[in-house]
C-alpha cells in the first residue's frame, strides 16, 4: 500500500476508444503529476497539478487530457491513442506545494496496451 | 538540456557491495534522489541528497558532488531482494519557482546467489 491507488491496474484499448485512468491519494498531499514510463526509458513528466492547478504540461499530445477535480484525485483522459503510447502510466503526489517538495510518492501504476 | 546518465546493467553478488553511478547535466540542481523500482511495481523513495557527501541509511548509502554533477548509491550486504532497478532523478526547478524531477533511464541490478 502506497497511499497512491491507481485504476484500472492493466487496460488494453483500441485506437478509437475513449478511456480514463484514475489515480486517488489518501496522504493529504496537494500536488499530483502524471509520468509515463516506456521499456528502457527515463521516467517522463507529463503534468503536474499544484493545488488542483496544472502548472506543466511538458508538451504531451492533446490525445492525452488530463484532470484534477480535487486534491486528491487526478484522472487522466484517453482518446485516439497510437500504439507507440502503449506504456506504464505513473501517479504521484508530494507534500505541500510542488515548491517546496521533498519526495514524491507512486503509484502501482496502469499498464497501457494500445492495439 | 537536462542529462541523466547511468548504467544499464549491473550484477553483483550476494552478501557483496554494489556502486550505482549517477552523472548529470541539468539546469537549476536542487536535489538527488534515488528510487527502487521492483518489475512490475511502483518506484519508492530511498534517499535524497541536496548537499554534498554521503548520506546513510542503513545498508544503503547515497554519495553527491555538485561541482562533478556526480552521485552513486552504495547497497552493502546485498540480498536477493535487492534484486531491482534503480532510478536517479535530479529535482529541477521551473518556471513559477516549481519543482519537477526528471529521472534517468533506470540501472537494473541483479543479485546472484
Amino acid at each position: 500500500e502506497t497511499g497512491v491507488t491507481q485504476t484500472p491496474r492493466h487496460l488494453v484499448m483500441g485506437m478509437t476508444n475513449k478511456k480514463s485512468l484514475k489515480c486517488e491519494q489518501h496522504l493529504g498531499h496537494n500536488a499530483m503529476y502524471w509520468y509515463k514510463q516506456s521499456a528502457k526509458k527515463p521516467l517522463e513528466l507529463m503534468f503536474v497539478y499544484s493545488l488542483e492547478e496544472r502548472v506543466e504540461n511538458n508538451s504531451v499530445p492533446s490525445r492525452f487530457s488530463p484532470e484534477c477535480p480535487n486534491s486528491s484525485h487526478l484522472f487522466l483522459h484517453l482518446h485516439t491513442l497510437q500504439p507507440e503510447d502503449s506504456a506504464l502510466y505513473l501517479c504521484a503526489s508530494s507534500q505541500g506545494s510542488a515548491l517546496d517538495e521533498t519526495t514524491i510518492y507512486f503509484g502501482e501504476g496502469s499498464w497501457l496496451t494500445v492495439v | 538540456g537536462q542529462n541523466i546518465d547511468q548504467p544499464t546493467e549491473m550484477t553483483a553478488t550476494e552478501g557483496a557491495i554494489v556502486q550505482i553511478n549517477c552523472t548529470y547535466q541539468t539546469s537549476g540542481f536542487n536535489g538527488l534522489f534515488w528510487y527502487q523500482q521492483h518489475a512490475g511495481e511502483a518506484p519508492t523513495f530511498l534517499s535524497y541528497n541536496v548537499l554534498d557527501g554521503l548520506e546513510e541509511k542503513g545498508r544503503f548509502s547515497s554519495f553527491l558532488s555538485r561541482s562533478k554533477g556526480y552521485s552513486y548509491l552504495l547497497l552493502k550486504e546485498l540480498q536477493m531482494k535487492d534484486s531491482a532497478s534503480y532510478l536517479c532523478a535530479v529535482r529541477v526547478r521551473f518556471s513559477g519557482g516549481y519543482n519537477k524531477l526528471i529521472f534517468g533511464a533506470g540501472t537494473r541490478l541483479a543479485v546472484h546467489p
